[in-house]
């Protein structure tokens, strides 16, 4: 099982400031990484796949990269919506694995 | 645009088994090459990938929970189902049902299943 660990555990900004978020796995997972954005109550949302490519309707202040085993989730300037828990997945072999996720919160 | 539902008890006893559905509506399942996954999520916790079925009743299981768990497809209703056998108060959770392309492009809303006496 290929682990992925995610820091930091939280990241305390305001909006407008910059996020950076890392996701590192076990193992290479080549480019098949990908970010999802979960809100308190609400299911996950798709927002980076194959590491650097966003998902249909995802602004353009998220952006992905990275490959093998480090990956980058940037939010160029954090919006008030955008405070929630991201997650990292890869997908190397069909038994796909999340990260423990980074919470985004309020300074 | 699909959308998808789970349904099913939301009380489980310990030693019994967690019976949920997941109704597709906006599209068929049988359309497209998609796989249709199972999720959860204890509460406060990550996400756990249980396993997904294809339309064509092939699964794959995650290792850790595959004696328990079965997952079949019913595409005359346009829905996927998900068997978890002799549950624990581990069990308890937030479960999802999830559109698989390559990745988990659709989700359903979530159900919480607690397993308690």
């Amino acid at each position: 099982e290929i682990v992925l660990t995610q820091s930091p555990a939280t990241l305390s900004l305001s909006p407008g400031e910059r996020a950076t978020l890392s996701c590192r796995a076990s193992q290479s997972v080549s480019s098949y990484l990908a970010w999802y954005q979960q809100k308190p109550g609400q299911a996950p949302r798709l927002l980076i796949y194959d590491a650097s490519n966003r998902a249909t309707g995802i602004p353009a202040r998220f952006s992905g990269s990275g490959s093998g085993t480090d990956f980058t989730l940037t939010i160029s300037s954090l919006e008030p919506e955008d405070f929630a828990v991201y997650y990292c997945q890869q997908r190397i072999n069909w038994l796909f694995t999340f990260g423990p996720g980074t919470k985004v919160d309020f300074k | 645009q699909v959308q998808l539902q789970e349904s099913g008890p939301g009380l489980v006893k310990p030693s019994q088994t967690l019976s949920l559905t997941c109704t597709v509506s906006g599209g068929s399942i049988s359309s497209g090459s998609y796989y249709w996954s199972w999720i959860r999520q204890p509460a406060g916790k990550g996400l756990e990938w249980i396993g997904r079925v294809y339309t064509s009743g092939s699964t794959n299981y995650n290792p850790s929970l595959k004696s328990r768990v079965t997952i079949s497809v019913d595409t005359s209703k346009n829905q996927f189902s998900l068997k978890l056998s002799s549950v624990t108060a581990a069990d308890t959770a937030v479960y999802y049902c999830a559109r698989q392309g390559y990745w988990f492009d659709s989700w359903g809303q979530g159900t919480l299943v607690t397993v308690s006496s």
